[in-house]
């Protein structure tokens, strides 16, 4: 079964305009972290944002803000103020158990796309 | 902030040939690294845990004889895709978590990734 999943393939925005990427994520655990990422077509993988399954308040990191869901299971990342250099895919991932051991499961992805 | 370097960031070989992939944390000590497989469009996988000094922990499905992985030291992890055909041309991506690291996220470091082409 699918842990992690993110139902837009794509995503169209003009400049300056906030965007959601919804993301999705199934889990029995109690303990999880709750991941985004940004790859632009360099490859490299971006750390974005970080939730873990405790934090009470949804997290923010400058532009970005994870809208925490716990009871829907949904984590969507939040862009504000959209920028050209904002276009890439995002991925977002899931680790189950809070420990930095445990592996990173990642959804399908959406690639956004910021119109000037 | 912390960097993983990944070498070569790109590599063409013919079939049959083994190709070696390395993954260092530059300025961190890491016991445990990952390596992804990233195929055109699609998400990453996760193919094995590598873990210093002991054996690597291999997802369902991914060959251990065919991508064999040793992490000798705790900078350093290598990938090698042994006897490598067409179907295994891919990014593969590693990431390192830091010998320190906390409960809370972020910690987990990404190479560049390095982008396979068999012929």
């Amino acid at each position: 079964a699918q842990k992690i999943t993110q139902t837009q393939p794509g995503m169209f925005v003009q400049e300056k305009e906030a965007v959601t990427l919804d993301c999705t994520y199934d889990t029995s655990d109690q303990s999880y972290g709750l991941f985004w990422y940004k790859q632009p077509s360099s490859g490299e993988m971006i750390f974005l944002i970080y939730q873990g399954s405790y934090d009470e308040q949804n997290a923010t990191e400058g532009r970005y803000s994870l809208n925490f869901q716990k009871a829907r299971k949904s984590a969507n990342l939040v862009i504000s103020a959209s920028q050209l250099g904002d276009s890439a895919m995002y991925f977002c991932a899931m680790r189950e158990g809070l420990q930095g051991a445990q592996k990173l499961v990642f959804g399908q992805g959406t690639r956004l796309t910021i119109n000037p | 902030g912390a960097v993983v370097s990944q070498h070569p960031s790109r590599v063409i070989c013919k079939s049959g040939t083994s190709v070696k992939i390395e993954c260092r944390s530059l300025d961190f000590q890491a016991t445990t690294m990952f390596w992804y497989r990233q195929f055109p469009k699609q998400s990453l996988m996760l193919m094995a845990t590598s873990n210093e000094g002991s054996k690597a922990t291999y997802e369902q499905g991914v060959e251990k004889d065919k991508f064999l992985i040793n992490h000798a030291s705790l900078t350093l992890s290598t990938l090698t895709v042994t006897s490598a055909h067409p179907e295994d041309s891919s990014f593969y991506i590693c990431s390192a978590l830091p010998l320190l690291a906390g409960a809370a996220g972020g910690e987990l470091f990404f190479g560049e990734g390095s982008r396979l082409t068999v012929l």
